[in-house]
């Protein structure tokens, strides 16, 4: 099974300042990475996919990049709404699998 | 509209049998896949399986032979069985959408919290 390794576990950023969450497979990926945002309460939506391909819908304060083992998602001038856990996801291989999630607050 | 809705037995009793069922709407189980993923107290999530639009199925082997997924197309239903529920398996059961070029997942449904005790 790929494992992936994200980081921080937890993070703590002030309004309007850019923050980086990073994963790292244990094989190459070759960009099958998508990037989730889950809000306390509810169901994970994704935000990236194909590494760093925007989902519909997401603002574009959200990207991501990376290749082979290592990816980043990163989110610029940080809003009180995104608030949340966000998880990585690799597809490249099955069992598909996920970061263990990075809990992000607003200091 | 996309929607995917799972709801639930709530509690299970160990070394019982969890059914669960994923209604969807606004798409066809035969030109979609639909997988199920769970997740542990709010943090891990784990890839169980999924129901491919051509009617296979791809299981992950951590649950070995405990877990089934099927579906009736003519209800937009897929179906969760899984066996020998142990402790370990409390947490919250979601259907997840694959889009049709990626293997990640564009919707989810609501989750059934799960909750294995006697």
């Amino acid at each position: 099974d790929i494992q992936v390794t994200q980081s921080p576990a937890s993070l703590s950023a002030s309004l309007g300042e850019t923050v980086t969450i990073e994963c790292r497979a244990s094989e190459d990926i070759y960009s099958n990475l998508a990037w989730y945002q889950q809000k306390p309460g509810n169901s994970p939506q994704v935000l990236i996919y194909d590494a760093n391909n925007l989902a519909d819908g997401v603002p574009s304060r959200f990207s991501g990049s990376g290749s082979g083992t290592q990816y980043s998602l990163k989110i610029n001038s940080l809003q009180s709404e995104d608030v949340a856990s966000y998880f990585c996801q690799q597809y490249n291989n099955y069992p598909l699998t996920f970061g263990s999630g990075t809990k992000l607050e607003i200091k | 509209q996309v929607q995917l809705k799972e709801p639930g037995p709530g509690l299970v009793q160990p070394s019982q049998t969890l059914s669960l069922t994923c209604t969807v709407s606004g798409f066809s189980l035969t030109s979609y896949s639909v997988h199920w993923v769970r997740q542990h107290s709010g943090k891990n999530l784990e890839w169980m399986g999924r129901m491919w639009s051509d009617g296979d199925t791809s299981y992950n082997s951590a649950f070995t032979s405990r877990l089934s997924i099927s579906r009736d197309t003519s209800k937009s239903q897929v179906f969760l069985k899984m066996n020998s529920l142990q402790t370990e398996d409390t947490g919250t059961y979601y259907c997840a959408r694959n889009p049709k070029f990626h293997n990640n997942f564009d919707y989810w449904g609501q989750g059934v919290m799960v909750t294995v005790s006697s």
